[in-house]
């Protein structure tokens, strides 16, 4: 079975403490994402990344940054932890040269940040 | 720019029942409709997967539809379970960035036993 693995399902972080959020996949995906989804907003993509070292923003970058050292591994980094960033963080992945291919997704990380 | 929006809301059925959730998209140039189910606190499990290509797809009692032209797609469930019950989203991904995918609000399934 394919699969994506977030590392916390909860996180409890104080105001101002970096954070980091880990996503492994094990299906040699090229593409993998961060999005991250609260009540009445849906989800919205936070950064994308389509190779190793590569990343692209998405709609809400502000205030995170990521990483992609590894193929498999994509990690969502914020630099200082706001109220405003508790939520629920997704990571996915899929194959880059298919269009036609699933989104896979990992089962998600709540954070609260106090 | 790609609006997806998804009609009801909400739904509550009694069990047994078949039920229709649906779809809709602003922009045709899609490469695929997908549809997710996602319980409370969970993230999402993808259900079916409809290429631009094709009109439907059937894996066990669900049936997605897609009208590429009109901008619609549907998700059937029949003989509705307490199981089912879950919020169900929609997502296309999109022709002119093929690795960007925008999703729907969802719609919010109770299956009452």
């Amino acid at each position: 079975d394919v699969k994506v693995t977030q590392s916390s399902r909860y996180l409890v972080k104080r105001t101002g403490e970096k954070v980091f959020l880990e996503c492994v996949q094990d299906m040699d995906h090229e593409n993998m994402f961060w999005y991250r989804q609260d009540p009445g907003l849906g989800l919205r993509l936070i950064y994308f990344s389509y190779d190793v070292k590569m990343k692209e923003k998405g709609d809400i970058p502000e205030g995170y940054s990521v990483s992609r050292e590894k193929k498999e591994r994509f990690s969502l980094i914020l630099e200082s932890a706001s109220t405003n960033q508790t939520s629920m963080y997704l990571c996915a992945s899929s194959l880059l040269q298919a269009p036609n291919e699933k989104l896979f997704f990992g089962s998600g990380t709540q954070l609260s940040v106090l | 720019k790609q609006e997806v929006t998804q009609i009801p809301a909400a739904l509550s059925v009694p069990e047994g029942e078949n039920l229709v959730l649906n779809c809709s998209f602003t922009d045709s140039a899609i490469y695929n409709l997908q549809w997710f189910r996602q319980d409370p606190g969970k993230g999402l499990t993808s259900l079916l997967l409809i290429q631009s290509s094709q009109r439907e797809q059937t894996s066990g009692r669900l049936n997605a539809s897609l009208d590429k032209s009109s901008g619609r797609s549907t998700l059937y469930i029949a003989a509705s379970q307490p199981g089912d019950s879950a919020t169900y989203l929609c997502a296309v991904r999109l022709e002119t960035s093929y690795d960007k995918v925008i999703f729907g609000p969802g719609t919010s399934l109770s299956v009452i036993p």
